[in-house]
C-alpha cells in the first residue's frame, strides 16, 4: 500500500474516443509521474509534473497531456485514441524533485482501446 | 540518450538455487533502480543503489552497483517459488525520470 491511487482500475474506449485518467498522490507530494506499460514490455516514461507544472516529457505525442492539481491529485489525458494506446497506465508520486525522494507506484490504470 | 538492458529477458530456475539478472546501461545515470512486479499488479520497490560499490540485501535479493561498468545485478540466493515475478531496473535520465529495462521474467519452479 503506497498511499497513491487511481481510477479508474479498467477502462475501454475505441479508437479516436478520448480518455481521462486520475491519480491521487500521498498528501504533500508534489512531484507525479506517468507511464505507459505496454503488455510484456517495462514502463515507459510520458511526463512529470511538479508543482502542477510540466517538468519534462518523454517520447510522446502532443495528444498526451496532464494537468496536476493543488489537492495533489493528477489528470493524464489522451486524445484521438488509437490500438497502440492499450496499456497499464502508471502514476508515481514523490515528495519533491529536486533532491532523492523514493517515488510510490500507484496500482494503475488498464486501458484497452478497440 | 540513457538506454537500459537486462539479460536474460526469461528465466526459469528451481528451488534453492541461485542465479543473477543483468541490467546493463548505456549513459551515467545518478541511481540504479531495481522492482517487482507481480502479473496484472504495480511496481514495487525492491533496492536504490545509490554510488559505485554500493550493495543491498533484503532476504534472498542482493543488488549491487558498478558505475564504470555501467553495470547493475540482482542475484537471487536459494530462490523460492514466492520469488516468481518479473523484475525490472531503471536508470534515472533526469530527476526521478526513469528508464525502465525489458524486465526479467523470473519463474521459480519447486
Amino acid at each position: 500500500e503506497t498511499g497513491v491511487t487511481q481510477s479508474p482500475t479498467h477502462l475501454i474506449k475505441t479508437r479516436g474516443q478520448q480518455v481521462t485518467l486520475r491519480c491521487s498522490s500521498q498528501s504533500g507530494h508534489n512531484t507525479v509521474s506517468w507511464y505507459q506499460q505496454a503488455l510484456g514490455q517495462g514502463p515507459q516514461f510520458i511526463f512529470q509534473y511538479y508543482r502542477e507544472e510540466e517538468n519534462g516529457r518523454g517520447n510522446f505525442p502532443p495528444r498526451f497531456s496532464g494537468l496536476q492539481f493543488p489537492n495533489y491529485s493528477s489528470e493524464l489525458n489522451v486524445n484521438a485514441l488509437e490500438l497502440d494506446d492499450s496499456a497499464l497506465y502508471l502514476c508515481a508520486s514523490s515528495l519533491d524533485v529536486s533532491s532523492y525522494n523514493e517515488q510510490f507506484f500507484g496500482p494503475g490504470t488498464r486501458l484497452t482501446v478497440l | 540518450e540513457l538506454k537500459v538492458e537486462q539479460n536474460p529477458l526469461f528465466l526459469s530456475m528451481q528451488e534453492g538455487k541461485n542465479y543473477t539478472i543483468y541490467c546493463n546501461y548505456s549513459t551515467t545515470s545518478d541511481r540504479l533502480y531495481w522492482y517487482r512486479q507481480d502479473p496484472g499488479k504495480s511496481l514495487e520497490s525492491l533496492f536504490v543503489l545509490l554510488s559505485n560499490g554500493a550493495v543491498k540485501q533484503e532476504g534472498r535479493l542482493m543488488a549491487s552497483l558498478d558505475t564504470k561498468a555501467r553495470l547493475s545485478t540482482l542475484h537471487i540466493t536459494a530462490a523460492v517459488h514466492d520469488l516468481s515475478a518479473t523484475y525490472f531496473c531503471a536508470g534515472e535520465m533526469g530527476a526521478q525520470k526513469l528508464v525502465f529495462g525489458q524486465g526479467t521474467r523470473l519463474t521459480i519452479n519447486p
